[in-house]
């Protein structure tokens, strides 16, 4: 089954750590893109990438980081820089070829900063 | 900047009522509007996706319109059910933004008792 697997479903950390999100499609999509969900808020976009080893910051870029090195792969790395990472992660796709804008999210990943 | 707003921020109707759920935004210059389903822990489903020269679309006991001018979006769901319970989150696509980069709201979450 197509579809975009992202691991762990939860993580817990510890202040000053960095932790990496894993986010995996094999819908042979082009564009891949990071939004972070607070409780009460819409998504809002950390990166995206439309093509490999090529990335975007979103809106709220700051102590994150990303890499595209190949087209299944879009880890996201919250740095100690991020000073609120609590929060629901969601990792989604977009195939260029495909309606703008339909893009297919995986399952989330929740980050509790202990 | 787009802003994205939904209310009321929760809805709670009995099995058989209709559902309408409210989506306005500021900047009229929109490619597409979307509806999402997102379940508690969960990512987000695609529902309906509305292009700008689009007045409505349908899927089944769903129907979503759009008036671009007055930056308005409807949601219908027809003759709820208990398994209609969700949040529900509308998005959009500015014309000036690269595919994906999509302006959330913050969401309507509907109960649907039986």
């Amino acid at each position: 089954d197509g579809g975009i697997t992202q691991s762990p479903k939860y993580l817990f950390r510890k202040e000053g750590q960095n932790v990496t999100l894993s986010c995996e499609q094999n819908l042979n999509h082009d564009a891949m893109y990071w939004y972070r969900q607070d409780p009460g808020q819409g998504l809002r976009l950390i990166y995206y990438s439309q093509i490999v080893n090529d990335f975007q910051k979103g809106d709220i870029a700051e102590g994150y980081s990303v890499s595209r090195e190949k087209k299944e792969s879009f880890p996201l790395t919250v740095t100690s820089a991020q000073k609120n990472p609590t929060a629901f992660y969601l990792c989604a796709s977009f195939g260029l070829a495909g309606v703008p804008g339909e893009l297919f999210f995986g399952e989330g990943s929740r980050l509790t900063v202990l | 900047k787009q802003e994205v707003t939904q209310i009321p921020a929760a809805l709670s109707v009995p099995e058989g009522e209709n559902l309408v759920l409210n989506c306005s935004f500021t900047d009229s210059a929109i490619y597409n509007l979307q509806w999402f389903r997102q379940d508690p822990g969960k990512g987000l489903t695609s529902l309906l996706l509305i292009q700008s020269s689009q007045r409505e679309q349908t899927s089944g006991r769903l129907n979503a319109s759009l008036d671009k001018s007055s930056g308005r979006s409807t949601l219908y769901i027809a003759a709820s059910q208990p398994g209609d319970s969700a949040t529900y989150l509308c998005a959009v696509m500015g014309t000036t933004d690269s595919w994906g980069k999509l302006q959330f709201g913050a969401g309507t979450q509907v109960v649907v008792t039986p």
